[in-house]
């Protein structure tokens, strides 16, 4: 069965630095890898999806890369913004297809002080 | 992007009574919908997929006879929180995936019951 995990669990830091969120799962065997970021009491925000052949994923300050063999995956924020502040969830599928279920990380928490 | 609306936002009720939620994809044909639950500092639980026209599949552990799931058409899907009770109360979510892999969530349903 796959498991997500997330660490760290909460991040706070100043406005402006860079940082790393990480994410890690148990089985490699995976078809494609997804960021999403969820704001308090709201749903998901799809983020990057990288697939499981690609090394990394760009979207404007953002950068998520995909280690396969080892199992990882980290989101890089670059230049952080207090708007960034949000919950930051990664997860994974089971398969392609109809029956395509998403294992989700318990999420890390930022917070960016202004 | 692609958009999906959940209706109603925020609902309290009184225990013993049903609750239905809408889960409802704008502007693309939903394949197939997800219904997650997501507890206070938790992540997201996958509760069941639907496909339109079929019955919906649940998680182990799922009740499907309180949680009463139908999938009408491919652009809403409802599920039914029979004889709800505290315990039922919990933020849901539905995402909703067309051909391609990616999932879009809706912005979630927030459930209070007395």
């Amino acid at each position: 069965k796959q498991e997500v995990t997330q660490i760290p669990a909460a991040l706070s830091v100043p406005e402006g630095e860079n940082l790393v969120l990480n994410c890690s799962f148990t089985d490699s065997a995976i078809y494609n890898l997804q960021w999403f970021r969820q704001d308090p009491g709201k749903g998901l925000t799809s983020l990057l999806l990288i697939q499981s052949s690609q090394r990394e994923q760009t979207s404007g300050r953002l950068n998520a890369s995909l280690d396969k063999s080892s199992g990882r995956s980290t989101l890089y924020i670059a230049a952080s913004q207090p708007g960034d502040s949000a919950t930051y969830l990664c997860a994974v599928p089971n398969s392609g297809g109809s029956n395509y279920k998403l294992t989700f990380g318990k999420g890390t928490l930022l917070t960016v002080n202004p | 992007g692609a958009v999906v609306s959940q209706h109603p936002s925020r609902v309290i009720c009184k225990s013993g009574t049903s609750v239905k939620i809408e889960c409802r994809s704008l502007d693309f044909q939903a394949t197939t919908m997800f219904w997650y639950r997501q507890f206070p500092k938790q992540s997201l639980m996958l509760m069941a997929t639907s496909n339109e026209g079929s019955k919906a599949t649940y998680e182990q552990g799922v009740e499907k006879d309180k949680f009463l799931i139908n999938h009408a058409s491919l652009t809403l899907s409802t599920l039914t929180v029979t004889s709800a009770h505290p315990e039922d109360s919990s933020f849901y979510i539905c995402s909703a995936k067309a051909l391609t892999d990616t999932q879009y969530f809706g912005p979630g349903t927030r459930l209070t019951v007395l």
